[in-house]
Order: structure tokens, then C-alpha cells, then sequence
């Protein structure tokens, strides 16, 4: 059982270069999400989904783009990278919309290694 | 002031020992409370959610103080592998309902 996957684990980029990474869960969880992780900063969400062509807006959405075509699938976009963008970002997804009720069990991914130079 | 404070450490312990960790809250409104693990160069999983009457699993221990808006791990009889960080997560309640909050994370060693 694969769980969350995201592709790639690394990359380098030059900053101005875009790039898509990209997550797919076989869980069939509604609920979605894209964080970063940054030293002495904690997890920080960018953007987030609770279902199939439906995104939101997180913490730190500026300079990022996503979009959820197949329920399966979420995908984070830079469009124009900066140094700044330099973090590990996580994918995770839950069954259900945290807070209502559930676990509150975020399931991650192990994560994508991101350098802008 | 951020929605949850946590006590980078590190904490430095030797096998067998007890250590504990305290997270704090600052939305009063909050609606639950869990501890992730996450180790070196790992993604976060989660541990154990935290109740109002307190819970254990094992070796661990979980508190929630609502008076005074923290929460609590107790890990008993340390062991090489509970090396890792800890991440307070704290799910909002009011205007935050459902949004997800995680603290900085305490870093544990335990050393032999």
C-alpha cells in the first residue's frame, strides 16, 4: 500500500524556472494538502483541497499554484521559483476534514527537496 | 504571538530516563489536540491524539490542561529509539474551525 507519494524527492532549480511537483494518494481521502518545512519554522500549509477541482488557500499560498483535476491527485506549481522557495515541502492527505469529528490523522508523504539557486 | 509555542530544546537524555515536553495554545476555542513524531529527514506520523481526561499508550503519557491552554508528553523509561522531533498540533476552533497548527517541534536524543 503506497499511501501518499510525491514526485520528485529532489530538485534543483535556477530561480526563475518553474516546476510541478506532484502527489498522488491511494487512500481515497477527500481532503488534501501542501506544506513547507523550513528550520525553526514548523510546517507552514500552502495551499489545500477537500475534494476533487476544489483548492484553497493556506498560510503562504504567494508564488504558488495548485490544482486537483482527479481526486487521486494534487499538484503544487512554482511558476517562477526564488531562493526564497528553497524548503522540503510535504504532501499529506486526510479522510475527512480535520476538526469535524476525526482522527485529526494527517497522512504525509516523505517529502520533496527543493534548492533554488 | 503564534497559535503554538513549543520548546525547540534539544533535549539531551539517557536511556531509561523520563522527559517530558509542554506545548502551548493561544486559541482558547481549540478543538483537539495531537503529538506527531517526525524523524531525520522523515515526514511527520502521528503518535497519539490527546484527550480532556488525559490518555497513555505504553510508554507515553498525554495531558491537556484547558485552563491553561497547554499540552503535555510523558515518555517513561526513554529508549535509543524515541530519538526524533515532537510536533504539538493543535486544530483551531471558532473562526480557525479545522485548521491545522503545528508547532516548531522539541527535539529529543537519547543517548545510551
Amino acid at each position: 500500500n503506497a499511501g501518499v507519494t510525491q514526485t520528485p524527492k529532489f530538485r534543483v532549480l535556477k530561480t526563475g524556472q518553474s516546476m510541478t511537483l506532484l502527489c498522488a494518494q491511494d487512500m481515497n481521502h477527500e481532503y488534501m494538502y501542501w506544506y513547507r518545512q523550513d528550520p525553526g519554522m514548523g510546517l507552514r500549509l500552502i495551499h489545500y483541497s477537500v475534494g476533487e477541482g476544489t483548492t484553497a488557500k493556506g498560510e503562504v499560498p504567494d508564488g504558488y499554484n495548485v490544482s486537483r483535476l482527479k481526486k487521486q491527485n494534487f499538484l503544487l506549481g512554482l511558476e517562477s521559483a526564488a531562493p526564497s522557495q528553497t524548503s522540503v515541502y510535504f504532501c499529506a492527505s486526510s479522510y475527512s476534514r480535520t476538526g469535524l469529528g476525526n482522527t485529526g490523522e494527517l497522512f504525509f508523504g516523505e517529502g520533496s527537496r527543493l534548492t533554488v539557486l | 504571538r503564534k497559535e503554538v509555542e513549543q520548546d525547540p530544546g534539544p533535549f539531551n537524555v539517557p536511556e531509561g530516563a523520563t522527559v517530558a515536553f509542554n506545548c502551548t495554545y493561544s486559541n482558547s476555542a481549540s478543538q483537539s489536540f495531537f503529538w506527531y513524531r517526525q524523524d531525520c529527514r522523515k515526514e511527520p506520523k502521528l503518535l497519539m491524539s490527546v484527550y480532556s481526561s488525559g490518555n497513555e499508550d505504553g510508554r507515553f503519557t498525554a495531558q491537556l490542561n484547558r485552563a491553561s491552554q497547554y499540552i503535555s508528553l510523558l515518555i517513561r523509561d526513554s529508549k535509543l529509539s524515541d530519538s526524533a522531533t515532537y510536533l504539538c498540533v493543535v486544530i483551531g476552533g471558532g473562526s480557525t474551525l479545522g485548521r491545522l497548527y503545528f508547532g516548531r517541534g522539541t527535539q529529543l536524543t537519547v543517548w545510551p
